[in-house]
């Protein structure tokens, strides 16, 4: 089946730095990716939607210049908390779009901590 | 704009016993598709059924089933035989017929009893 391999699955960075994330679609390509957080006890929060080959769709309220998404090629997806503060911790997943209205698949998650 | 609404937080059942979980949507549009996605606590997004709205026959998955009503816009998941695997958080998710992206709701978590 359709796998999406989301790494790192953890990170601690320190405030002021960047931190990337990669999903990666392992068999199949996505031409639409999906950037979601999640806080502790939550519903999965869309960030935007990332589509190859052109600029990220940005939900209202995420800072595009903080999460900067990158999906240069059919198979990768990248986000950059950029300037990470502690109130960017979080759990951020990924998923991409299968074809058809057969719904989507995720990545594993990543719990990022900034100190 | 679509909402999906979970007004069950919690939901705690007894091992090999059945439950329902329930989830409300509001939407305009005629055509769309519904899931129930299960996050354990390894926090993984996994598939648990989904639901075409053109179809009148409630989709089923071994022990998951749904009871979809579209004009009342209901879509209740209901688990028999209830797992101690089962335990998680559940989410609804609306998606519309442009196939853009997902709406999902607040989540119930469940509890299973041994």
């Amino acid at each position: 089946g359709a796998v999406v391999s989301q790494h790192p699955s953890r990170v601690i960075c320190k405030s002021g730095t960047s931190v990337k994330i990669e999903c990666r679609s392992l068999d199949f390509q996505a031409t639409t990716m999906f950037w979601y957080r999640q806080f502790p006890k939550k519903s999965l929060m869309l960030m935007a939607t990332s589509n190859e080959g052109s600029k990220a769709t940005y939900e209202q309220g995420v800072e595009k210049d903080k999460f900067l998404i990158n999906h240069a090629s059919l198979t990768l997806s990248t986000l950059t908390v950029t300037s990470a503060h502690p109130e960017d911790s979080s759990f951020y997943i990924c998923s991409a779009a299968l074809d058809g209205p057969y719904g989507y698949t995720f990545g594993s998650g990543t719990r990022l901590t900034v100190v | 704009a679509q909402t999906v609404t979970q007004s069950q937080p919690e939901m705690s059942v007894q091992e090999a016993e059945t439950v329902t979980l329930s989830c409300t949507y509001d939407t305009s549009e005629s055509d769309y598709y519904l899931f129930w996605y299960k996050q354990p606590p390894s926090r993984q997004m996994i598939l648990v059924i989904r639901q075409e709205a053109y179809k009148q026959q409630n989709a089923t998955e071994n022990r998951f089933s749904v009871n979809f009503q579209k004009a009342a816009k209901s879509f209740s998941l209901k688990i028999s035989d209830s797992q101690l695997g089962d335990a998680a958080m559940y989410f609804c998710a609306y998606l519309g017929s442009s196939g853009d992206k997902l709406t999902f709701g607040t989540g119930t978590r469940l509890a299973v009893r041994p």
